[in-house]
């Protein structure tokens, strides 16, 4: 079965070009996030979805960052425009409703804003 | 925002040693993750602990939530090589209604062969 798969693994752009991220979760998973992680702060969760609604995006740090879910096997992280200090590894991850929490990670998007 | 603490915050260590570390909150927390990440992936679920006392293994790999519910521990025995990465914990808050996960900060653990 294959796992949450994200693309690109890699991507590098110049500031104020636009950025998109794609993510298609784990079938029959309800619930998808997004996470950017840096050495200084971690692991972040920016926003997360339930059945493709929006539930908090409280993590989003600016309105240059936009999340979508128009279906359930496919996400995207858009950053328009990129600025430098926004390079990190994104990470997508998805779960099942009920009360587990086992939560499963792609294996992100490294991203480079130069 | 609540926070996990977690230590050490790296560690190196011989092959063959045994490895602590530990996750503290200042909530009490209803579900506590381990996670590890290699280099260059993300992160792979290790163990899950649901209740107060539980002690779980996964090989050499034993984790416990911690009966206060404010903290858990992972030990790692015998260690070896490909043991290497960081190691997250993450957990939910009794007082969360929603599907978040806290993460804590990461133990970098390196083994030298």
């Amino acid at each position: 079965d294959a796992g949450v798969i994200q693309s690109p693994r890699h991507e590098v752009t110049e500031m104020g070009q636009e950025v998109t991220l794609r993510c298609k979760p784990i079938s029959g998973h309800d619930y998808l996030f997004w996470y950017r992680q840096t050495m200084m702060r971690g692991l972040e969760l920016l926003i997360y979805f339930n059945n493709n609604v929006p539930i908090d995006d409280s993590g989003m740090p600016e309105d240059r960052f936009s999340a979508k879910m128009p279906n359930a096997s496919f996400s995207t992280l858009k950053i328009q425009p990129s600025e430098p200090r926004d390079s990190a590894v994104y990470f997508c991850a998805s779960r099942p409703t009920g009360g587990s929490e086992k939560l499963f990670f792609g294996s992100g998007t490294q991203l480079s804003v130069l | 925002g609540q926070q996990l603490n977690q230590s050490p915050q790296s560690m190196f260590i011989q092959e063959g040693e045994d490895v602590s570390m530990n996750c503290t909150s200042s909530s009490i927390f209803n579900t506590w993750l381990w996670y590890k990440q290699d280099p260059g992936e993300g992160p792979v679920l290790l163990i899950a602990l649901y209740k107060a006392g539980e002690l779980t293994s996964n090989g050499r790999l034993t984790a416990q939530f911690g009966i206060t519910r404010k903290d858990s521990f992972l030990n790692i025995s015998a260690s070896i090589p490909s043991d290497v990465g960081i190691y997250f914990c993450a957990g939910r808050s009794r007082s969360s209604n929603t599907g978040k996960l806290i993460f804590g900060q990461g133990t970098t653990l390196q083994v030298k062969p």
